[in-house]
Protein backbone atom coordinates (compact mmCIF):
# COMPACT_ATOMS: atom_id res chain seq x y z
CA UNK A 1 0.00 0.00 0.00
CA UNK A 2 0.65 3.89 -0.19
CA UNK A 3 3.80 4.44 2.06
CA UNK A 4 3.77 9.21 2.81
CA UNK A 5 6.86 9.75 4.68
CA UNK A 6 6.87 13.42 6.35
CA UNK A 7 10.06 15.66 7.42
CA UNK A 8 10.78 17.69 9.35
CA UNK A 9 8.78 16.08 12.51
CA UNK A 10 9.09 19.47 14.09
CA UNK A 11 9.63 22.90 13.01
CA UNK A 12 10.70 26.27 14.90
CA UNK A 13 10.80 29.29 12.87
CA UNK A 14 11.21 32.93 13.68
CA UNK A 15 8.29 35.12 12.80
CA UNK A 16 8.39 36.26 9.74
CA UNK A 17 10.76 33.95 8.06
CA UNK A 18 9.32 30.88 5.59
CA UNK A 19 8.55 27.09 6.31
CA UNK A 20 8.96 24.53 4.52
CA UNK A 21 7.66 20.82 5.00
CA UNK A 22 8.64 18.01 2.44
CA UNK A 23 6.97 14.69 2.11
CA UNK A 24 7.57 11.79 -0.11
CA UNK A 25 4.99 8.86 -1.64
CA UNK A 26 5.71 5.95 -2.64
CA UNK A 27 2.33 4.79 -5.02
CA UNK A 28 2.72 5.87 -8.19
CA UNK A 29 -0.89 5.62 -8.97
CA UNK A 30 -1.68 8.43 -6.12
CA UNK A 31 -3.07 11.86 -8.03
CA UNK A 32 -4.12 14.16 -5.81
CA UNK A 33 -2.24 15.55 -2.55
CA UNK A 34 -3.84 17.64 -0.16
CA UNK A 35 -2.25 19.26 3.04
CA UNK A 36 -4.31 19.75 6.68
CA UNK A 37 -3.63 21.88 9.41
CA UNK A 38 -4.56 20.32 12.61
CA UNK A 39 -4.58 22.66 15.92
CA UNK A 40 -4.83 20.97 19.18
CA UNK A 41 -8.27 18.65 19.95
CA UNK A 42 -9.37 19.78 16.45
CA UNK A 43 -10.33 18.57 13.22
CA UNK A 44 -7.68 18.84 10.19
CA UNK A 45 -8.51 21.25 7.75
CA UNK A 46 -7.80 21.25 4.15
CA UNK A 47 -5.48 24.47 3.91
CA UNK A 48 -4.00 23.71 0.05
CA UNK A 49 -3.88 20.77 -2.53
CA UNK A 50 -2.60 20.11 -5.71
CA UNK A 51 -3.63 17.69 -8.71
CA UNK A 52 -1.11 15.52 -10.18
CA UNK A 53 -1.25 17.27 -13.52
CA UNK A 54 0.19 20.49 -11.63
CA UNK A 55 3.58 21.44 -10.48
CA UNK A 56 2.84 24.70 -7.86
CA UNK A 57 0.06 25.99 -7.19
CA UNK A 58 -0.13 29.29 -4.82
CA UNK A 59 -2.53 30.65 -2.47
CA UNK A 60 -1.58 33.43 -0.16
CA UNK A 61 1.04 33.03 1.47
CA UNK A 62 0.97 29.68 1.05
CA UNK A 63 2.31 27.42 -1.65
CA UNK A 64 2.65 24.03 -2.55
CA UNK A 65 5.01 21.73 -4.73
CA UNK A 66 4.79 18.93 -6.63
CA UNK A 67 7.39 16.64 -8.54
CA UNK A 68 5.56 13.33 -9.76
CA UNK A 69 8.95 11.61 -11.27
CA UNK A 70 10.73 12.38 -7.76
CA UNK A 71 7.40 11.44 -5.96
CA UNK A 72 7.62 14.35 -3.68
CA UNK A 73 5.82 17.57 -2.93
CA UNK A 74 6.60 19.97 -0.53
CA UNK A 75 4.91 22.75 1.34
CA UNK A 76 5.77 26.31 1.80
CA UNK A 77 4.43 28.99 4.00
CA UNK A 78 6.01 32.41 3.71
CA UNK A 79 5.88 35.51 5.80
CA UNK A 80 5.07 32.99 8.51
CA UNK A 81 2.18 34.28 11.35
CA UNK A 82 2.29 33.13 15.25
CA UNK A 83 -1.51 31.39 14.43
CA UNK A 84 0.42 28.82 11.69
CA UNK A 85 1.60 27.17 15.18
CA UNK A 86 0.46 23.94 14.30
CA UNK A 87 0.54 20.33 13.35
CA UNK A 88 0.38 19.71 9.36
CA UNK A 89 -0.31 17.02 7.66
CA UNK A 90 0.45 15.59 3.90
CA UNK A 91 -1.24 12.81 2.49
CA UNK A 92 -1.69 11.56 -0.86
CA UNK A 93 -5.09 10.40 -2.54
CA UNK A 94 -5.89 7.43 -4.35
CA UNK A 95 -8.96 7.59 -7.20
CA UNK A 96 -8.74 3.58 -7.85
CA UNK A 97 -9.07 2.71 -4.04
CA UNK A 98 -10.29 6.07 -2.88
CA UNK A 99 -7.73 5.72 0.03
CA UNK A 100 -6.08 9.27 1.92
CA UNK A 101 -3.05 8.35 3.88
CA UNK A 102 -1.14 10.84 5.78
CA UNK A 103 1.87 11.60 6.58
CA UNK A 104 3.61 11.67 10.02
CA UNK A 105 2.76 15.11 10.58
CA UNK A 106 4.54 18.23 11.44
CA UNK A 107 4.52 20.62 14.71
CA UNK A 108 5.19 23.68 13.26
CA UNK A 109 5.99 26.98 16.16
CA UNK A 110 6.63 30.40 14.93
CA UNK A 111 8.16 31.99 17.49
CA UNK A 112 6.88 35.77 18.00
CA UNK B 1 -17.63 24.01 2.52
CA UNK B 2 -19.41 20.89 3.20
CA UNK B 3 -20.44 20.31 6.90
CA UNK B 4 -19.86 16.96 8.84
CA UNK B 5 -20.60 16.41 12.69
CA UNK B 6 -19.78 13.80 15.45
CA UNK B 7 -21.14 12.96 18.21
CA UNK B 8 -20.16 12.52 21.19
CA UNK B 9 -17.47 14.63 21.06
CA UNK B 10 -15.86 13.20 24.14
CA UNK B 11 -16.87 9.75 26.28
CA UNK B 12 -15.51 8.19 28.88
CA UNK B 13 -16.62 4.61 29.54
CA UNK B 14 -15.91 1.90 31.62
CA UNK B 15 -13.99 -1.14 30.47
CA UNK B 16 -16.00 -3.75 28.76
CA UNK B 17 -18.53 -1.59 27.39
CA UNK B 18 -19.88 -0.75 24.18
CA UNK B 19 -19.75 3.01 23.05
CA UNK B 20 -21.23 4.20 19.60
CA UNK B 21 -19.90 7.31 18.16
CA UNK B 22 -22.01 9.15 15.33
CA UNK B 23 -20.81 10.77 11.94
CA UNK B 24 -22.99 12.88 9.97
CA UNK B 25 -22.73 14.65 6.49
CA UNK B 26 -25.30 17.63 7.15
CA UNK B 27 -25.58 19.58 3.83
CA UNK B 28 -24.50 16.95 1.69
CA UNK B 29 -25.16 13.37 0.60
CA UNK B 30 -22.11 11.05 0.84
CA UNK B 31 -22.34 7.27 -0.28
CA UNK B 32 -18.51 6.85 1.17
CA UNK B 33 -17.40 7.89 4.84
CA UNK B 34 -13.75 7.37 6.47
CA UNK B 35 -13.12 6.29 9.94
CA UNK B 36 -9.68 7.27 11.34
CA UNK B 37 -7.66 6.55 14.83
CA UNK B 38 -5.31 9.04 16.04
CA UNK B 39 -3.48 8.48 19.06
CA UNK B 40 -1.58 11.52 20.97
CA UNK B 41 1.15 13.35 18.78
CA UNK B 42 0.44 10.70 15.85
CA UNK B 43 -0.72 10.92 12.50
CA UNK B 44 -4.10 9.69 11.45
CA UNK B 45 -4.67 6.53 10.61
CA UNK B 46 -7.67 4.96 8.58
CA UNK B 47 -9.63 2.07 10.35
CA UNK B 48 -12.01 1.62 7.92
CA UNK B 49 -13.81 2.40 4.75
CA UNK B 50 -17.88 2.99 4.91
CA UNK B 51 -19.94 2.75 2.34
CA UNK B 52 -23.36 3.19 1.88
CA UNK B 53 -25.52 0.02 1.97
CA UNK B 54 -22.91 -2.33 2.11
CA UNK B 55 -20.50 -4.15 4.60
CA UNK B 56 -17.18 -1.95 5.41
CA UNK B 57 -13.67 -2.25 4.19
CA UNK B 58 -11.43 -2.71 7.13
CA UNK B 59 -7.88 -1.86 7.30
CA UNK B 60 -5.23 -4.53 7.71
CA UNK B 61 -5.02 -5.14 11.56
CA UNK B 62 -8.35 -3.58 12.55
CA UNK B 63 -10.56 -5.92 14.08
CA UNK B 64 -13.95 -5.96 12.26
CA UNK B 65 -15.79 -8.02 15.28
CA UNK B 66 -14.41 -5.20 17.56
CA UNK B 67 -15.55 -1.47 15.69
CA UNK B 68 -18.43 -2.78 14.26
CA UNK B 69 -19.28 0.22 11.07
CA UNK B 70 -23.01 0.96 9.93
CA UNK B 71 -23.61 3.22 7.11
CA UNK B 72 -27.31 2.87 6.85
CA UNK B 73 -28.21 6.34 4.67
CA UNK B 74 -26.36 8.53 2.97
CA UNK B 75 -26.33 11.40 5.69
CA UNK B 76 -25.01 9.07 9.05
CA UNK B 77 -22.41 6.17 9.39
CA UNK B 78 -21.72 5.01 12.79
CA UNK B 79 -18.80 3.45 14.52
CA UNK B 80 -19.38 1.15 17.61
CA UNK B 81 -16.02 0.22 19.87
CA UNK B 82 -17.21 -2.94 21.48
CA UNK B 83 -15.71 -3.85 24.56
CA UNK B 84 -14.03 -1.21 24.86
CA UNK B 85 -10.33 -1.35 26.60
CA UNK B 86 -8.05 1.15 27.73
CA UNK B 87 -5.67 1.17 24.99
CA UNK B 88 -8.47 1.95 23.02
CA UNK B 89 -8.64 4.95 24.19
CA UNK B 90 -7.99 7.51 20.97
CA UNK B 91 -9.20 10.21 19.53
CA UNK B 92 -11.61 9.07 16.25
CA UNK B 93 -12.36 11.18 13.14
CA UNK B 94 -14.58 10.73 10.80
CA UNK B 95 -14.69 12.30 7.13
CA UNK B 96 -17.43 12.21 4.44
CA UNK B 97 -16.27 11.80 0.82
CA UNK B 98 -17.63 14.68 -1.78
CA UNK B 99 -17.22 13.86 -4.54
CA UNK B 100 -14.54 13.62 -6.58
CA UNK B 101 -11.92 13.75 -4.04
CA UNK B 102 -12.31 15.82 -1.55
CA UNK B 103 -12.88 14.67 1.90
CA UNK B 104 -14.16 16.88 4.81
CA UNK B 105 -13.81 15.64 8.26
CA UNK B 106 -15.98 15.80 11.30
CA UNK B 107 -14.70 17.43 14.92
CA UNK B 108 -13.43 13.88 16.40
CA UNK B 109 -14.49 12.27 19.19
CA UNK B 110 -12.01 11.63 22.38
CA UNK B 111 -13.02 8.04 23.70
CA UNK B 112 -11.28 7.73 27.06
CA UNK B 113 -11.10 4.16 28.89
CA UNK B 114 -11.10 3.76 32.75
Amino acid sequence: GENVEQHPSTLSVQEGDSAVIKCTYSDSASNYFPWYKQELGKRPQLIIDIRSNVGEKKDQRIAVTLNKTAKHFSLHITETQPEDSAVYFCASFNFGNEKLTFGTGTRLTIIP
Amino acid sequence: GAVVSQHPSWVICKSGTSVKIECRSLDFQATTMFWYRQFPKQSLMLMATSNEGSKATYEQGVEKDKFLINHASLTLSTLTVTSAHPEDSSFYICSARLPPREQFFGPGTRLTVL
